[in-house]
This record gives C-alpha cells, sequence and structure tokens, in this order.
C-alpha cells in the first residue's frame, strides 16, 4: 500500500464549481499535514497546512480526519487560475523533518471557462 | 525577499558523469532538504540537513550524497548517473529543526543520455 494515495484525476470542473479531493495515508504516525499546489514544470508551492480542527483560507478549506487517515482539500468557487495538480504531503517525523515529506502522486484539476 | 534559489536550471549529462547541484535557502532559514521528482510522480525526499549535519536520508543509492556549508547553502552530488536519475530535482528550506512547513525552490532539471 502506497504511503498517502490520492486519485490522480483528471477532475474537469467547471469555472464558479466547489471541487474536493481526498487523500489516505498508512502511517498512522503522521504528525503533519500539507497540501501543495505544483504548477506544469514548476516546483510545489505550499497552499496550506491542515490542522485537526480543519482550517480555512478564503476559498480553501482543508481537513484531517486522523480515525479514518484521511485529509481533504475542497475549494469553492473555483477560478481558471486553479488549474494545477494538488499534492497531499504528510510528515512522519521523529523531529524537525528528519524524516521528510511523503508526496502524494498529486490530482491534476482542469478548472474549464 | 530571495526565496529558494537552485543552479543551474537545466542539466544535460551523460551516463556514468557525475553532477553537483547548489541550493541557496532563504534567508534566516537554517534546514535544507532535497527530492528528486520524475516525470508523472510526487517529489521523493532524498536528504535533509540542518546546521551542517545530515539529519535524514531517504531510500536513495550511496551514488546521492550532499552536504551543507555554513551559510547553510548546499550541494546535492551524484556520482555514476544513470538514466533513470533523470528527473527534476528540487531543493525545499524551512526555518528550523523543528519548523515543518518546507519552501521549495525551481528546481534543477537534469537529463542523463
Amino acid at each position: 500500500r502506497k504511503e498517502v494515495e490520492q486519485d490522480p484525476g483528471p477532475f474537469n470542473v467547471p469555472e464558479g464549481a466547489t471541487v474536493a479531493f481526498n487523500c489516505t495515508y498508512s502511517n498512522s504516525a503522521s504528525q503533519s499535514f500539507f497540501w501543495y499546489r505544483q504548477d506544469c514544470r514548476k516546483e510545489p508551492k505550499l497552499l496550506m497546512s491542515v490542522y485537526s480542527s480543519g482550517n480555512e483560507d478564503g476559498r480553501f478549506t482543508a481537513q484531517l480526519n486522523r480515525a479514518s487517515q484521511y485529509i481533504s482539500l475542497l475549494i469553492r468557487d473555483s477560478k481558471l487560475s486553479d488549474s494545477a495538480t494538488y499534492l497531499c504531503v504528510v510528515l512522519q517525523d521523529s523531529g524537525g523533518g528528519a524524516d521528510g515529506l511523503t508526496f502524494g502522486k498529486g490530482t491534476h484539476l482542469i478548472i474549464q471557462p | 525577499d530571495a526565496g529558494v534559489t537552485q543552479s543551474p536550471t537545466h542539466l544535460i549529462k551523460t551516463r556514468g558523469q557525475h553532477v553537483t547541484l547548489r541550493c541557496s535557502p532563504i534567508s534566516g532559514h537554517k534546514s535544507v532538504s532535497w527530492y528528486q521528482q520524475v516525470l508523472g510522480q510526487g517529489p521523493q525526499f532524498i536528504f535533509q540537513y540542518y546546521e551542517k549535519e545530515e539529519r535524514g536520508r531517504g531510500n536513495f543509492p550511496d551514488r546521492f550524497s550532499a552536504r551543507q556549508f555554513p551559510n547553510y547553502s548546499s550541494e546535492l552530488n551524484v556520482n555514476a548517473l544513470l538514466l533513470g536519475d533523470s528527473a527534476l530535482y528540487l531543493c525545499a528550506s524551512s526555518l528550523g529543526r523543528n519548523s515543518y512547513e518546507q519552501y521549495f525552490g525551481p528546481g534543477t532539471r537534469l537529463t542523463v543520455t
């Protein structure tokens, strides 16, 4: 079983719609969780950290369910500029990121006009 | 403020050669991590360095090595290059040993022929 699993998509969504991605992780000792966004042939950019209580940043909402070991990302009122690959990222760590970030393969989102 | 910088941006090498990639972290950041991203996959963790010491290592062969300098910049070295080493090599910096949010540079695209 892969450590971090995501549906690769692509998700084709009309502009203005709401879209949700889920991601599951296998290591119950995982401590920190993130969503990164990656545009074609560019570096990943931190979109948001994911907290147990859930957190929101503008049109983006992230949730963590530790019991079921999944993380979600909700994008409301999607824009053309939201088209990108969204990477689910988990840190299972003994201290200070020494185990590195574990990335899923990413979910490809295409917002259509 | 300057972000993470990497050099060179692109590189073409032949099998058996070695390569050195360079990274300068965000000013004030003391931790540098290296990742390899093959097309269609998420980044894979190679190394983490903090205060010039290796703090973590991913599942990569001994042909891969790295170091961190007193100014916190870092080099990744790969010996005896294989075709399968062709990838985007990403450097990420974070504030300190217990800071989990990592910020990526634009990467070095290595092609091995």
